[in-house]
């Protein structure tokens, strides 16, 4: 059974700081792997998906890389803004047609 | 903005009640997803529709239950409510085959049961 954990659980930086979110997926067998954005009682946005052949994706200063063989992703943030303050979600998809597994989040907040 | 909305936002309802929450797709998303999430958690997968048959479910009871129209509208339906029913309820929905493409939000409706 497909298990992802994300660390850290919360995250408080000053504004400007780079910074690293991590996630690790215990079956390294996936289809894909995409990253999501969830401000307080809200929905999901996604930010970015990676296809398993793919190496990383970068959208304006975000940078998400795929290590498949070890089960772990990285969503890198540059230049943290207070904008950016909100949870990331990771989920992975083990084939076609299979649903997201999420983990639980890192809470992110930058501090003006 | 993911083009899913979904209603009511918010819904408070009394244990054993039912429920229906609904949710509109973008035009030619024919695979719909529903996700529950607790407060603190992240979503857990319930059920997906592929061009209105069942196409997968999570570890849920019976009394979750979904619908998908020809329109890309979905509900989903839960009877016998529970305390721990109380989630965020969230449709996904994408063109084709889940996996294959990003899956767009909607915005959730806040389900607590009392």
């Amino acid at each position: 059974k497909q298990e992802v954990t994300q660390i850290p659980a919360a995250l408080s930086v000053p504004e400007g700081e780079n910074l690293v979110l991590n996630c690790s997926f215990t079956d390294s067998a996936i289809y894909n792997l995409q990253w999501f954005r969830q401000d307080p009682g809200k929905g999901l946005t996604s930010l970015l998906l990676i296809q398993s052949s793919q190496r990383e994706q970068t959208s304006g200063r975000l940078n998400a890389s795929l290590d498949k063989s070890s089960g772990r992703s990285t969503l890198y943030i540059a230049a943290s803004q207070p904008g950016d303050s909100a949870t990331y979600l990771c989920a992975v998809i083990n084939s076609g047609n299979t649903p997201l597994v999420f983990g639980k989040g890192t809470r992110l907040s930058v501090i003006a | 903005e993911t083009g899913v909305t979904q209603s009511p936002t918010h819904l408070i309802k009394t244990r054993g009640q039912q429920v229906t929450l609904r949710c509109s797709s973008q035009s030619g998303h024919n695979t719909v997803s529903w996700y529950q999430q607790a407060l603190g958690q992240g979503p857990q997968f319930i059920f997906q529709y592929y061009r209105e048959e069942e196409n997968g479910r999570g570890n849920f009871p019976p009394r979750f239950s979904g619908l998908q129209f020809p329109n890309y509208s979905s509900e989903l339906n839960v009877n016998a409510l529970e305390l721990d029913d109380s989630a965020l309820y969230l449709c996904a929905s994408t063109m084709g085959l889940a996996g294959l493409e990003t899956q767009y939000f909607g915005p959730g409706t806040r389900l607590l049961v009392l």
